[in-house]
């Protein structure tokens, strides 16, 4: 089956800093997905992305849809204590009988220093 | 207004006992999901409906009843529980057809089963 490889399994880093996460994948994916998962909650999507080579930002989020259409990657640019959490990435093959499946990465725990 | 509610916040039940835990959205959506999520661990897809149908059971244990009364509204029935099914729950929903990757989370019920 599909998997996705998501990393750094975590981040400790000082309040301030650009942060970098990505996902791979061994087969390819029409949808990416970047969700944020704070203690107790939720997931809640940050950033969708629907096209190989698409950009997209919200606020001091940037994620990409890789040219292989097999990786993402989501920057978080001047951290702040509130960016606390774990980031999941997710793929979305709307082929088959994969369609509704969400294909999730490990998760990348990040922990910011004030 | 993307959001998904779900009742209870928290559940603790014993292993006789029986339960249901609701979600409810009201985003015009006709595909909604049932996850059960470990602590730091990705979401794991239990049940999708599309159009309030089943449209996959993951191999989901029988003591898991999943129930779509109408297009707004997602009931999970718990009978005879073990304790590893102690998890968080989430419910999401997605618009059905070619966008139904873009899933959107509920809060969650924590649930202990002891």
């Amino acid at each position: 089956g599909q998997q996705l490889n998501q990393s750094p399994q975590s981040m400790f880093i000082q309040e301030g800093e650009d942060v970098s996460m990505n996902c791979t994948s061994s087969s390819i994916f029409n949808t990416w997905l970047w969700y944020k998962q704070d203690p107790g909650e939720g997931p809640v999507l940050l950033i969708a992305l629907y096209k190989a080579g698409e950009l997209t930002s919200n606020g001091r989020l940037t994620a990409q849809f890789g040219i292989t259409r097999k990786d993402s990657f989501l920057n978080i640019s001047a951290s702040i204590p509130s960016d606390v959490g774990i980031y999941f990435c997710a793929g979305h093959n709307a082929g088959g009988t994969s369609y509704g499946k969400l294909t999730f990465g490990q998760g990348t725990i990040l922990t910011v220093h004030p | 207004d993307t959001e998904v509610t779900q009742t209870p916040k928290h559940l603790v039940m014993g292993m006789t006992n029986k339960k249901s835990l609701k979600c409810e959205q009201h985003m015009g959506h006709r595909a909604m999901y049932w996850y059960k999520q470990k602590a730091k661990k990705p979401p794991e897809l239990m049940f999708v409906y599309s159009y309030e149908k089943l449209s996959i059971n993951e191999s989901v244990p029988s003591r898991f009843s999943p129930e779509c009364p109408n297009s707004s509204l997602l009931n999970l029935h718990l009978h005879a529980l073990q304790p590893e099914d102690s998890a968080l729950y989430l419910c999401a929903s997605s618009q059905a057809g070619t966008a139904g990757a873009t899933q959107y989370f509920g809060p969650g019920t924590r649930l202990l089963v002891l």
